[in-house]
């Protein structure tokens, strides 16, 4: 199956600063790559996903970035606020699989 | 709607005991999923079922089984529960089969073996 790193484990941001979430995998053939938010004590739910005809999605204050060669992706957060404290997954699908593997998780914690 | 909803919350067991964890969608989605959560593991698939009568492995099935029900219900069963069991499982739903449909979580359920 697909092997998907997530880096780094935990992030610490001043409000209003960046943050940047880098993932990594392992299968080529990986073509779509969706992003969770978790909050504390709550349900994962989709943000943000890309598909590989396409190198850069936005979305407001979340953008995703996609390197086919290097076989990374990226979650990009602009001007964090503190309710972008969340722990973060991002997840590749891997040849012919019919689900989702996930990264480890970031936990970002964003410092009012 | 309530969307995707699991029992119980919480749950303890002892070593040895059985018991299964409840999954219902009400949004009329064909797959369903059951994760289990630990820290610094992130969400690992434990079994899902791509559309109703059908059900298969995911990363990590050893020691878990599942039912598909009907359309609505996926349960996931420990037949005889061992501490490494101890996780927060979290069962999903999505529209269609596939890596590309959004997964709807459910709340979670904490589950402690002792």
């Amino acid at each position: 199956g697909e092997n998907v790193e997530q880096h780094p484990s935990t992030l610490s941001v001043q409000e209003g600063d960046s943050a940047v979430i880098k993932c990594t995998y392992s299968d080529s053939a990986s073509n779509y790559f969706p992003w969770y938010k978790q909050e504390l004590g709550k349900r994962p739910q989709l943000i943000i996903d890309i598909r590989s005809n396409v190198g850069e999605k936005k979305d407001q204050r979340i953008a995703v970035t996609l390197n086919k060669t290097a076989k990374h992706f990226s979650l990009h957060i602009t001007e964090t606020q503190p309710e972008d404290s969340a722990v973060y997954f991002c997840a590749a699908p891997g040849t012919g699989a019919n689900n989702l593997f996930f990264g480890t998780g970031t936990r970002l914690t964003v410092i009012p | 709607n309530a969307g995707v909803t699991q029992t119980p919350k919480f749950q303890v067991l002892k070593t040895g005991q059985s018991m299964t964890l409840q999954c219902a969608q009400d949004m009329n989605h064909n797959s369903m999923y059951w994760y289990r959560q630990d820290p610094g593991m992130g969400l690992r698939l434990i079994y899902y079922s791509a559309s109703e009568g059908t059900t298969d492995k995911g990363e990590v099935p050893n020691g878990y089984n599942v039912s598909r029900l009907n359309k609505r219900e996926f349960s996931l069963r420990l037949e005889s529960a061992a501490p490494s069991q101890t996780s927060v499982y979290f069962c999903a739903s999505a529209s269609l089969a596939g890596p590309y449909n959004e997964q709807f979580f459910g709340p979670g359920t904490r589950l402690t073996v002792l």
